[in-house]
């Protein structure tokens, strides 16, 4: 079946500092590909998404790109600041259960002025 | 537009106990789930439904229970709880039952079971 495989955590940076989670991931058929991001003591919230091969999703200054020949999908940001710090996690679609999401463990960033 | 909503917020109970958790969405989306996160395993999934009428397990549903009588609620009952159940509890909703399609996740019900 579907897995995902994220570096562990936690990560630590200081601001503007260049960041990359990696994100692996073993796949049959065509999986969406998702980051969320857990800010302290909310719930998940869509970062970005990418939907096929080679698809870039954006958002927030935050970018990953969807690679099919590397199974990859690995989240980077050129200038952390402080307010990104936050559990991300992620995730691709199953292929059962509709649009059920499977999840790597999640990496926390933590980041300081 | 509220989105998706969760109560309680916190609840701590005895093993044994039962109980419900609340799960509305005012999106109008067919498609509703039941994750649990713990501490280095990411989310689970426990049940979803495909629409009203409709459910199936997740990965990890022993314990639990759900119905769908509408298509804005998804309830989930802990039927005799146990300490292994203590956990954050999310309910995610999605626009549509395509694999593109974006899961919409409440703010979660921390449960303990002493």
């Amino acid at each position: 079946g579907n897995s995902v495989t994220q570096m562990e955590g936690p990560v630590t940076l200081s601001e503007e500092a260049f960041l990359t989670i990696n994100c692996t991931y073993t796949a049959t058929g065509y999986p969406s590909l998702f980051w969320y991001v857990q800010y302290p003591g909310e719930g998940l919230q869509l970062l970005l998404k990418a939907t096929k091969a080679d698809d870039k999703g954006s958002n927030k200054g935050f970018e990953a790109t969807y690679r099919k020949e590397t199974t990859s999908f690995h989240l980077e940001k050129g200038s952390v600041q402080v307010s990104d710090s936050a559990v991300y996690f992620c995730a691709l679609t199953r292929l059962q259960a509709g649009t059920a999401l499977i999840f790597g463990k999640g990496t926390t960033l933590s980041v300081s002025s | 537009n509220a989105g998706v909503t969760q109560t309680p917020k916190f609840q701590v109970l005895k093993t044994g106990q039962s109980m419900t958790l609340q799960c509305a969405q005012d999106m109008n989306h067919e498609y509703m789930s039941w994750y649990r996160q713990d501490p280095g395993m990411g989310l689970r999934l426990i049940h979803y439904s495909v629409g009203a009428g409709i459910t199936d397990q997740g990965e990890v549903p022993n314990g639990y229970n759900v119905s769908r009588s509408t298509t804005e609620d998804f309830p989930l009952r802990l039927l005799s709880a146990a300490p292994s159940q203590t956990s954050v509890y999310f309910c995610a909703s999605s626009n549509g039952l395509a694999v593109t399609d974006t899961q919409y996740f409440g703010p979660g019900t921390r449960l303990t079971v002493l």
